[in-house]
């Protein structure tokens, strides 16, 4: 069964603690993504993988840094949280071809205090 | 820069009426286009995708969007809506020869009985 897990789903941290995200998929599929989704501005895309260690940044990767490590884990970091970065976060992964649709994970609440 | 735009934040439609949502994008040559559904509490699910070919594509549900280059757009239709339709629905644009996707900022589809 094709699917994209995020851990955890609901987390509350205060500003300046470290934050990780995880986020797993069992299809190999060799892109992933990360997006932040805050009212009224759809999803922002954070960081782009196109495999292990090939990361990208992406509209607004400020604050934020990944890791992929496995094929089929990308975690988010978030060093030193701030409130703004208060959101749902999103994992995608998709197959490398051009113009495939990325599958999405639950989403991950994040409060930061 | 590509883009994505959705006019209406809000639309509220009766129960078994038909239904249009509206998506311009902002793209030099033809994209690859798609539609995904966001229940609440939920993460996004594909509802139909658009590869340069046919100009209308049928999705799941009773779902279609109609791809049109003169104007740059790519709207959602369905004939029937059902209460279960009350999501919100977002228009995603993928270049060709590219990986990122980029997202509309989102429309709520309210179903009045």
């Amino acid at each position: 069964d094709m699917k994209v897990t995020q851990m955890p789903r609901y987390l509350i941290k205060r500003m300046g603690e470290n934050v990780l995200l995880e986020c797993g998929q069992d299809m190999s599929h060799e892109t992933m993504y990360w997006y932040r989704q805050d009212p009224g501005l759809g999803l922002q895309l954070i960081y782009i993988s196109y495999d292990v260690d090939s990361n990208s940044e992406g509209d607004i990767p400020k604050g934020y840094r990944v890791s992929r490590k496995k094929r089929e884990h990308f975690s988010l970091i978030l060093d030193s949280a701030k409130t703004n970065q208060t959101s749902v976060y999103f994992c995608a992964s998709s197959l490398p071809d051009r113009g495939q649709a990325p599958l999405f994970g639950e989403g991950t609440r994040l409060s930061v205090l | 820069a590509q883009s994505v735009t959705q006019p209406d934040a809000r639309v509220t439609v009766s129960e078994g009426a038909s239904l249009q949502l509206r998506c311009k994008y902002s793209y030099f040559g033809t994209p690859y286009l798609f539609w995904y559904v966001q229940y609440p509490r939920q993460g996004l699910q594909l509802l139909l995708k658009y590869y340069p070919g046919d100009p209308v594509v049928q999705g799941v549900n009773g779902f279609e969007a109609e791809f049109s280059k003169s104007n740059s757009s790519f709207h959602l239709r369905k004939a029937s809506v059902h209460w279960s339709d009350w999501a919100v629905y977002f228009c995603a644009v993928s270049p060709t020869g590219g990986y990122k996707v980029v997202f509309g900022s989102g429309t709520r589809l309210l179903v009045s009985p």
